[in-house]
């Protein structure tokens, strides 16, 4: 079957670093991306890997590892606004781009 | 960036009747919309892409009959719950992948609606 596993929920203090990682198993693979959702919110798009390596992008980056199957988002200078579900997300089908969604990872940030 | 606006935000009814979403690309033509249904603390449920001028595919467990979907043009998709019950209450959320996004598959998500079935 396929699946993505994230860890539920993480701590983390302002101003540090925090790694949030996402495993998977798809058939075939065209992408994973990262999403940021604040509570009663819809999600936002923060990142998109293809290839392996990392991608950065401001505060946030974003590793991908295919032969591996993971991935990891890490967030830099953690500030309060950061407390979010950030959902991690591969297209494992076909060029029609349907998502597979882990169940995301609820970041608490704390001063 | 681009802009998909979803209406109503906030929906109550009486169990029984339907309720109408509407999701609008603004700024960008949509060749696929996604609908996706998201209950509390749990992620998001992909319920059914829609394909411009074609029939929606619907994801297994989801009846089509009470979730109609209607994509009649690039910009603007609709989903309607029929006869709503209580155990439809949710946070529905569509998203569009722009017609010349095709090689990055990313999506743009509409603010969400909440409908609450009394």
């Amino acid at each position: 079957g396929q699946n993505i596993d994230q860890p539920t929920e993480m701590t983390a203090t302002e101003g540090a670093i925090v790694q949030i990682n996402c495993t998977y198993q798809t058939s075939g693979f065209n992408g994973l991306f990262w999403y940021q959702q604040h509570a009663g919110e819809a999600p936002t798009f923060l990142s998109y890997n293809v290839l392996d390596g990392l991608e950065e992008k401001g505060r946030f980056s974003s590793f991908l590892s295919r032969s591996k199957g993971y991935s990891y988002l890490l967030l830099k200078e953690l500030q309060m606004k950061d407390s979010a579900s950030y959902l991690c997300a591969v297209n494992g089908r076909d060029s029609n781009y349907q998502l597979i969604w882990g169940a995301g990872t609820k970041l608490i940030i704390k001063p | 960036g681009a802009v998909v606006s979803q209406h109503p935000s906030r929906v109550i009814c009486k169990s029984g009747t339907s309720v109408k979403i509407e999701c609008r690309s603004l700024d960008f033509q949509a060749t696929t919309m996604f609908w996706y249904r998201q209950f509390p603390k749990q992620s998001l449920m992909l319920m059914a892409t829609s394909n411009e001028g074609s029939k929606a595919t619907y994801e297994q467990g989801v009846e089509k009959d009470k979730f109609l979907i209607n994509h009649a043009s690039l910009t603007l998709s609709t989903l309607t719950v029929t006869s709503a019950h209580p155990e439809d209450s949710s946070f529905y959320i569509c998203s569009a992948r722009p017609k010349l996004a095709v090689n990055t598959g990313e999506l743009f998500f509409g603010e969400g609606s909440r409908l609450t079935v009394l």
